[in-house]
């Protein structure tokens, strides 16, 4: 089982709808949890970042976690088609010296 | 600025044959790492650099080799190329060690036939 999962997809919207993303891990100790984008051909870049239990907001992104159920979240409000991309959720503990684990990456694309 | 740049952008490599995978950044970070993707098996850290003159192992070290000479330059090395390291290999870097904030340049696309 790997440490952390993430379902590949494709998910396919209609642009204006709601994008909810997500992933499960094992690791207990993990403390900071992070949500990539990655763009076809391009390296990934960071979209949120949260430490610990609880919601996060910047603009149309939300991410969520709870901790109790080893379960992030990331929601994705009136979705554009410029917001089609791989989305990569990124864990770490402080102990590990915060190196990453990631996920294997959801493919999402928005329909105009 | 620039960032982090990588080089070559692609290459088709023998078999055998060594290589090595250029990384630079001018954001004067202090830790480097080299990732590899491949699909469904998202980003495996290969080696990591907290510092120069210092490297670790990841997840994933065999078959490649790093050095950090000075703060900007973290090359990757492929020292006889087997097909299983057919992947995209992505250099990043954040600011210090312990910072979970991590720069992604790229990527290389590395083909070993």
């Amino acid at each position: 089982q790997k440490e952390v999962e993430q379902d590949p997809g494709p998910l396919s919207v209609p642009e204006g709808a709601i994008v909810s993303l997500n992933c499960t891990y094992s690791n207990s100790a993990f403390q900071y949890f992070m949500w990539y984008r990655q763009y076809s051909r391009k390296g990934p870049e960071l979209l949120m970042y949260t430490y610990s239990s609880g919601n996060k907001e910047d603009g149309r992104f939300t991410a969520q976690v709870d901790k109790s159920s080893k379960y992030i979240s990331l929601f994705i409000r009136d979705s554009q088609p410029s917001d089609s991309a791989t989305y990569l959720c990124a864990m770490s503990d402080q102990a590990a010296g915060n190196k990453l684990t990631f996920g294997g990456g959801t493919r999402v694309l928005v329909k105009p | 600025t620039a960032g982090i740049t990588q080089a070559p952008t692609s290459q088709i490599l023998a078999a055998g044959r060594s290589m090595t995978l250029r990384c630079t950044q001018d954001m004067r970070h202090n830790a480097m790492y080299w990732y590899r993707q491949d699909l469904g098996l998202g980003l495996r850290l290969i080696h990591y650099s907290n510092t120069a003159g210092t490297t670790g192992k990841g997840e994933v070290p065999d078959g490649y080799s790093v050095s950090r000479a000075n703060t900007d330059d973290f090359p990757l090395t492929l020292a006889s190329a087997v097909p299983s390291q057919t992947s995209v290999y992505f250099c990043a870097s954040s600011l210090r060690t312990g910072m979970a904030e991590q720069f992604f340049g790229p990527g290389t696309r590395l083909t070993v036939l």
